[in-house]
């Protein structure tokens, strides 16, 4: 069975702290990784694709790497409109696709 | 704003009512889903209408009924549901099989 792992649960940052979520998984098959954004209230948003190892994607104050085990999420000198939890999914070559729990971050400012 | 758009956005019923929930996305996607997401958990696969063709997800309950009119919308029945279905109902798209997938905002859903 495929699993995602997200670490930390929770993440409390002040605004220009820079810091780094991760995303650990085993899937038969990967083909492909996705980060979410959610809001309250809201569907999960998305911010990227990565599809092999090596990969890496850019936008605005985020950053997203993958190896074969795991990806992260950069975030450099986040704002208080960062503050969302971000969602890790990995889709199996049956095309499932399996999420991650989350990771609450909050940007003080 | 979003480009899968779901009604209701709040829905309560009784646990004898029949409701339905509606999506409808104009992306061209050939691939749309349901989820199921209960507060502080990720969203669990229901669902699956890719060409317009239903894979299931053998743990939902037949309570839950999905239909596919055309591709551009997606239906769930709900009928006799129970206290645990309180959840955020959550519908997706994406062009195909491997690309991301597209959410709406959900339909929150009460159960009384």
């Amino acid at each position: 069975e495929d699993q995602v792992t997200q670490s930390p649960e929770a993440l409390r940052l002040q605004e220009g702290e820079s810091s780094s979520l991760n995303c650990s998984y085993t899937v038969s098959g990967l083909r492909g990784l996705f980060w979410y954004r959610q809001d309250p209230g809201k569907g999960p948003e998305f911010l990227f694709t990565l599809y092999s190892a090596g990969e890496e994607k850019e936008k605005e104050r985020l950053k997203a790497t993958l190896t074969k085990k795991e990806s992260f999420l950069h975030i450099t000198a986040p704002k208080p409109e960062d503050s969302a939890t971000y969602l890790c999914a990995v889709q199996n070559d049956d095309y499932k696709l399996s999420f991650g729990a989350g990771t609450t971050v909050t940007v003080r400012a | 704003d979003t480009e899968v758009t779901q009604t209701p956005k709040h829905l309560v019923m009784g646990m004898t009512n029949k409701k339905s929930l509606k999506c409808e996305q104009h992306m061209g996607h050939r691939a749309m889903y349901w989820y199921k997401q209960k507060a502080k958990k990720p969203p669990e696969l229901m669902f699956v209408y890719s060409y317009e063709k239903l894979s299931i997800n053998e743990s939902v309950p037949s309570r839950f009924s999905p239909e596919c009119p055309n591709s551009s919308l997606l239906n769930l029945h709900l009928h006799a549901l129970q206290p645990e279905d309180s959840a955020l109902y959550l519908c997706a798209s994406s062009q195909l099989d491997n690309q991301p997938q597209h959410f709406g905002d959900g339909t929150r859903l009460s159960i009384l």
